[in-house]
């Protein structure tokens, strides 16, 4: 069965850094690109970032470019988000989903739960 | 980035009803276009890969079409575990997107 948990997430001040981690299981992760999407309490999803199946290229959306860096450890089957110069409109529920397929298809099959990261004062 | 819009943000229907939902892309993505459905408190679900493909276990009543810029998704008979919110996904370009969400609800 395909598992994808998150964690890393909770309050932060403005301007500081948080690491999400995504634990992967069910399936051979090193085979995958692997996206991290988030989601304001109420609102509409926000597709963040996504990662090559080797971690040899990462892509994001404007808004965290320079901020925000998406990495992987195929040894450990993990998704990390590493998240610097956090601001308010940060805050979100932030999701790991995995490719539906190996063959790189943009559709996100598997989710996990979320993790929420709150940046306030 | 490529924006796409949904329509409308919401709807109300019935059980039995037909329904579908709309979403426009600012620029050709081909049938690089999902659908996912989403239900308060969980995870998004994939519906639709691909324009019109129907991902494993999801049920028939749900059917996508277009190409180019312009995208439908239709329920052919709503059921009550379908009220939910919906969303389509561009993965045309590196930097994916969302459209804003279609609120489907109870009449």
């Amino acid at each position: 069965e395909v598992q994808l948990v998150e964690s890393g997430g909770g309050l932060v001040q403005p301007g500081g850094s948080l690491r999400l981690s995504c634990a992967a299981s069910g399936f051979t992760f090193s085979s995958y690109r692997m996206s991290w999407v988030r989601q304001v309490p109420g609102k509409g999803l926000e597709w963040v970032a996504n990662i090559k199946q080797d971690g040899s290229e990462g892509y994001y959306v404007d808004s965290v470019k320079g901020r925000f860096t998406i990495s992987r450890d195929n040894a450990k089957n993990s998704l990390y988000l590493q998240m610097n110069s956090l601001r308010a409109e940060d805050t979100a529920v932030y999701y790991c989903a995995r490719d539906r397929t190996p063959v790189t298809s943009g559709s996100s099959g598997y989710w996990g739960q979320g993790t929420l990261v709150t940046v306030s004062s | 980035d490529i924006q796409m819009t949904q329509s409308p943000s919401s709807l109300s229907a019935s059980v039995g009803d037909r329904v579908t939902i709309t979403c426009r892309a600012s620029q050709s993505i081909s049938n690089y276009l999902n659908w996912y459905q989403q239900k308060p408190g969980k995870a998004p679900k994939l519906l639709i890969y691909a324009a019109s493909s129907l991902q494993s276990g999801v049920p028939s009543r749900f059917s996508g079409s277009g190409s180019g810029t312009d995208f439908t998704l239709t329920i052919s008979s709503l059921q009550p575990e379908d009220f939910a919110t919906y969303y389509c996904q561009q993965s045309y370009s590196t930097a994916y997107t969302f459209g804003q969400g279609t609120k489907l609800e109870i009449k």
